[in-house]
């Protein structure tokens, strides 16, 4: 299985909502991420996790909160968004070495946010 | 890490080579340069990476001048299926991948 999952595929919400995206990988991979896309842009890395602890934030806004309950799964709890934050969210995983030097990145199909 | 320039767009015919070309002027010696690909409204997907050889797979070649100074990745074939934005990236020890503004390669029939 060389596949990361991501959940939903599509997700309207409003900005006092409170809703979470959701990636899935069963490759063994110990490095997870999540990138944001605009349309038309390079997708630009949020976090990083590694070993399921958080390693790099790029300075993301709390309104966004990433979460890694085991090495498979990565969430991302979204809450107060603004129309601004609405774009393609992209999972990836990829291998861990001991000395946190990592191997090539599987993306998952990204979950498309809009916010109202 | 290093930056990278590639042009913004390329064309190339159906089933002739693309050579898809990026320089990386800063690199240094423990830098990797990697590319990616990502079709219309689908992730990224990893091609190849080398350090300092030059490096071919079953999807393509990766070209590394002796400086390091610039590569360049070539798909011997190009289809229609090849047309995607193509990133070129610099990426040192560590698990940060930043993505530049990459080329946008059409294949025409």
């Amino acid at each position: 299985d060389t596949e990361v999952t991501q959940t939903p595929k599509h997700l309207v919400m409003g900005m006092t909502n409170k809703k979470s995206l959701k990636c899935e990988q069963h490759m063994g991979h110990r490095a997870m991420y999540w990138y944001k896309q605009k349309a038309k842009k390079p997708p630009e890395l949020m976090f990083v996790y590694s070993y399921e602890k958080l390693s790099i934030n790029e300075s993301v806004p709390s309104r966004f909160s990433p979460e890694c309950p085991n090495s498979s799964l990565l969430n991302l709890h979204l809450h107060a968004l603004q129309p601004e934050d609405s774009a393609l969210y992209l999972c990836a995983s990829s291998p861990l070495d001991l000395g946190l030097n990592t191997g090539e990145l599987f993306f998952g199909e990204g979950s498309r946010l809009t916010v109202l | 890490d290093a930056k990278t320039t590639q042009p913004p767009s390329m064309d190339c015919a159906e089933g002739r080579a693309a050579n898809l070309p990026c320089n990386h002027s800063t690199i240094s010696g423990n830098e990797y340069v990697y590319w990616y690909r990502q079709i219309h409204s689908q992730g990224p997907q990893y091609i190849i990476h080398g350090l300092k050889n030059n490096e071919t797979n079953e999807m393509a070649s990766l070209i590394i001048t002796e400086d390091r100074k610039s590569s360049t990745l070539i798909l011997p074939h190009a289809t229609l299926r090849d047309t995607a934005v193509y990133y070129c990236i610099v990426r040192g020890y560590g698990n940060k991948l930043v993505f530049g503004a990459g080329t946008i390669l059409r294949v025409k029939s």
